[in-house]
């Protein structure tokens, strides 16, 4: 089976850009969440959606937002990019309720963005 | 609010030889603890994770933790290790159903020959 997929894997925009960045979960799993990774720290929790429904957020400003379409697939989008944005975006896709993995998130290869 | 402290970033050791990574949390509700590796240049792998139960825990790769509640500490362990388990480790924690894992630091584990 397929795991978590991103797209693209690398990104370079210019600071005032807008950058989509997309992913989509394994097969079968309703949940997905997004981590920003700044170079040398720790991942930190941006979104989660669940059933297409914004379920969680993290401390990040409103030019960051989501969306999670009828396949389960999403989108994180970006606006009005800052230097400070350049990161590792991850995505997660949660195991189906009732299983084993319900509890684990598993993750994607990231997106790298860099911005100049 | 939950937190997570790694207390090394960085931890070299020489192939064979035994090694700990060191975690601590602060939550005020029960909780899932989780290790995560990274290689260079991808995304987490979990290597094992405490939900409830038996607090040494087993994972991947020959690694286990065990879950401390009265230290509130979940220390990463490895008998003998490779020059593969090279890699950085993340130590996290979430509430009920495992959402919205809050991250330590990390600790770059360095196995040396």
């Amino acid at each position: 089976d397929a795991g978590v997929t991103q797209s693209p894997t690398h990104l370079i925009k210019t600071r005032g850009q807008q950058v989509t960045l997309r992913c989509s979960p394994i097969s079968g799993h309703k949940s997905v969440s997004w981590y920003q990774q700044v170079l040398g720290q720790g991942p930190q929790f941006i979104f989660q959606y669940y059933e297409k429904e914004e379920r969680g957020r993290g401390n990040f400003p409103d030019r960051f937002s989501a969306r999670q379409f009828p396949n389960y697939s999403s989108e994180l989008n970006v606006n009005a990019l800052l230097l400070g944005d350049s990161a590792l975006y991850l995505c997660a896709s949660r195991g189906l309720a009732g299983g084993r993995s319900y509890n684990e998130q598993f993750f994607g290869p990231g997106t790298r963005l860099t911005v100049l | 609010a939950q937190s997570v402290t790694q207390l090394d970033s960085q931890v070299p050791v020489f192939e064979e030889a035994p090694v700990e990574l060191r975690c601590n949390y602060s939550s005020s509700v029960s909780v899932y603890l989780f290790w995560y590796v990274q290689y260079p240049n991808q995304g987490l792998q979990l290597l094992l994770k405490y939900l409830s139960g038996s607090t040494l825990v087993k994972g991947i790769n020959g690694f286990e933790a065990e879950f401390n509640k009265s230290q509130t500490s979940f220390h990463l362990r490895k008998p003998s290790v490779h020059i593969s388990d090279t890699a950085e480790y993340f130590c996290a924690v979430s509430g009920e159903y495992g959402n919205k894992l809050v991250f330590g630091a990390g600790t770059i584990l360095r196995v040396k020959s």
